[in-house]
């Protein structure tokens, strides 16, 4: 089993619409959950970090986090041709080692 | 606010060869993590440095080592390089204090082992 699974995708939502990526994760004691983007050939951009259960927004983006489930997701409201991109979820569990997803490809049609 | 920064670029090295490659943090922040992103995967940490030792390292072998300088500012070395090492590195920055580990990485550097 992997340490944090995400749907490879490619996930494929129009203009102004709602996407919704997923993730999972092994490790119970995991305290520290991260959203990044990717654009193709450029480096992860941190966008979202959520501690505690239940919703955090930012913006046009939420994270939720269910630690009995195991699992945080990213809504990304009113997406834009310019959200297509690779989304990496990452966990850390208290020590210093982060552990990432492979991400989801997300394609936004205008 | 400087960023994180990495150099060089691009790198091209032959099997068998050693290569380093640096790595500035943000400004302000005082820890460096290493990562390899292959095509189509998410990156693989690597080790993080923190008041210049390793402080965690992951599975990877002991071709990878490390510095960190007391400016904070990293080196990464691969030595006896291997067709499979071909990949981006990429350098993250962090406040080591910090327990909620955001961290913030360098624009990377493609290296391509022939």
């Amino acid at each position: 089993q992997k340490e944090v699974e995400q749907n490879s995708g490619p996930l494929s939502v129009p203009e102004g619409a709602i996407a919704s990526l997923n993730c999972t994760y092994s490790d119970r004691g995991s305290q520290s959950f991260f959203w990044y983007r990717q654009y193709s050939g450029k480096s992860p951009e941190l966008i979202m970090f959520i501690y505690s259960n239940g919703d955090k927004e930012d913006g046009r983006f939420t994270a939720q986090l269910n630690k009995a489930s195991q699992y945080v997701s990213l809504l990304i409201r009113d997406s834009q041709p310019s959200d297509s991109a690779t989304y990496l979820c990452a966990v850390s569990s208290g020590g210093f080692k982060t552990i990432f997803g492979a991400g989801t490809r997300l394609f936004v049609k205008a | 606010d400087a960023g994180v920064t990495q150099s060089p670029t691009h790198l091209i090295k032959t099997r068998g060869q050693q290569v380093t490659l640096r790595c500035s943090p943000k400004s302000g922040h005082d820890t460096v993590s290493w990562y390899q992103q292959a095509l189509g995967q998410g990156p693989q940490f690597i080790f993080q440095y923190y008041e210049e030792e390793e402080r965690q390292r992951g599975n990877f072998p002991d071709r990878f080592s490390g510095h960190q300088f007391p400016n904070y500012s990293s080196e990464l070395n691969v030595n006896a390089l291997l067709l499979g090492d071909s990949a981006l590195y990429l350098c993250a920055s962090s406040l080591g204090r910090d327990v909620s580990y955001e961290q913030y990485f360098g624009p990377g550097t493609r290296l391509t082992v022939t």
